[in-house]
């Protein structure tokens, strides 16, 4: 099985202000894929952001975006100008057609906002 | 719309008792996942199933049971054999490329009474 690790059991950000997120994972494969995913208090799963492994360049949505690290096997997510509704707990999940399609996660980090 | 719908929301089950999570998807998706989120442990996954009447495994599947008989549903059983089925139970699907993200229901609340 897949190793997603994710080391920052809870962080905090000031309202505005940048946050960065860390995630790595084990893997000896070329072609996967990686994902950010947010679970705000309603529990509700969804998707932030999402970074094909055969693309250099890091994936942007908005004010969220990946410094993504093949290499290094490190996927962080970066949150610009944070904003109340940012706390969540934010899971990344890695896929690939070599381990049957299934998505391995990490264990989460809960990020608070400071107003 | 389109969505993958979880029901109910909250489930009570006394002791010994067998009970039967739904989830049905209108995405037209090949695969479909069942997770348990505990607190501090992310997503366990418990069974998947890539196509219709057929499923695999996942790391916890002791004490459940799945179904694949449809493409639109994959109910999860809770046998009486989970030792502590009280958790947060996820359902979703993907398309069946690794290249799809999955979407997820809103979730089923067992709670063991």
């Amino acid at each position: 099985a897949q190793t997603v690790t994710q080391s920052q059991p809870e962080m905090s950000v000031q309202e505005a202000e940048t946050v960065t997120l860390s995630c790595t994972y084990d893997t000896s494969e070329s072609d996967y894929y990686l994902f950010w995913y947010k679970q705000p208090p309603s529990r509700q799963m969804i998707l932030v952001i999402r970074q094909e492994a055969y693309k250099q360049q890091n994936a942007t949505e908005n004010r969220f975006s990946v410094n993504f690290q093949k290499a290094a096997k490190s996927f962080s997510l970066k949150i610009s100008d944070s904003q109340l509704g940012d706390a969540a707990m934010y899971f990344c999940a890695y896929r690939s057609p070599n381990t049957g399609n299934q998505f391995y996660f990490g264990t989460g980090t809960s990020l608070t906002v400071i107003p | 719309d389109g969505g993958i719908t979880q029901s109910p929301k909250y489930l009570f089950r006394k002791e010994g008792q067998n009970v039967t999570l739904s989830c049905e998807q209108n995405l037209n998706h090949d695969a479909m996942y069942w997770y348990r989120q505990d607190p501090g442990q992310g997503l366990r996954l418990i069974y998947y199933s890539q196509i219709v009447n057929d499923f695999q495994k996942g790391d916890i599947a002791e004490g459940y049971s799945v179904s694949r008989e449809k493409k639109e549903s994959f109910p999860l059983t809770v046998t009486s054999a989970q030792k502590n089925p009280t958790a947060f139970y996820l359902c979703a699907s993907s398309i069946g490329s690794s290249a799809g993200e999955a979407f997820f229901g809103q979730g089923t609340r067992l709670t063991v009474v």
